[in-house]
């Protein structure tokens, strides 16, 4: 069991359809993550919000539209996807604010795995 | 330019230790982690890193040089439920990312 919890844990959806990734942490971490993981690759960091603000943006599509509705949950928003998206969808948060030196793993919820017909 | 190395692969048997090395090559270096993630599921946090030397949890361990970019994660009495990928990530600036290596796919055999 992990301290993130990610819904669904299976997303098929079709080019057209508009879906949501639910992500949720009772850990007070105030940095949320997206990642998303391609089999036999390292997770690719998609967004990073921090304080419920977006601080990253790694130059991700704008078929995906991430939210940060409050410190504990984050949500992204799919439409239109391509089938190069089907991919594991992995939600991460870390503690400790501010920037530099610091043991600040993050921690990975078990992911969506999403299929894109 | 960033970049990480470690071995794609590895074969271990059960009950023995095995080392998986990390290399890396970043502009700045601010702690190095690794994460063990078997098929299908998350990472785990294993270990962290920042300061020259050895830390020990348990069945596993982690070195790092800062001099030489160089990191290894030591397990030791394996077991089968060991086998999965490791992966060496290293915070290198003053923000939240991680550079990720490619991951060490580690078998356990009986």
């Amino acid at each position: 069991d992990t301290e993130v919890t990610q819904t669904p844990k299976h997303l098929v959806m079709g080019m057209t359809n508009k879906k949501s990734l639910k992500c949720e942490q009772h850990m007070g971490h105030r940095a949320m993550y997206w990642y998303k993981q391609k089999a036999k690759k390292p997770p690719e960091l998609m967004f990073v919000y921090s304080y419920e603000k977006l601080s990253i943006n790694e130059s991700v599509p704008s078929r995906f539209s991430p939210e940060c509705p409050n410190s504990s949950l984050l949500n992204l928003h799919l439409h239109a996807l391509q089938p190069e998206d089907s991919a594991l969808y992995l939600c991460a948060s870390s503690s400790k604010t501010g920037t530099g030196v610091g043991n600040q793993p993050q921690h990975f919820g078990d992911g969506t795995r999403l299929s894109i017909l | 330019g960033q970049n990480i190395d470690q071995p794609t692969e590895m074969t271990a048997t059960e009950g023995a230790i095995v080392q998986i090395n990390c290399t890396y090559q970043t502009s700045g270096f601010n702690g190095l982690f690794w994460y063990q993630q078997h098929a299908g599921e998350a990472p785990t946090f294993l270990s962290y890193n920042v300061l020259d030397g050895l830390e020990e949890k348990g069945r596993f361990s982690s070195f790092l040089s800062r001099s030489k970019g160089y990191s290894y994660l030591l397990l030791k009495e394996l077991q089968m439920k060991d086998s999965a990928s490791y992966l060496c990530a290293v915070k290198a600036g003053n923000n939240r990312k991680l550079i990720w290596g490619l991951g060490t796919s580690l078998a356990v055999n009986p």
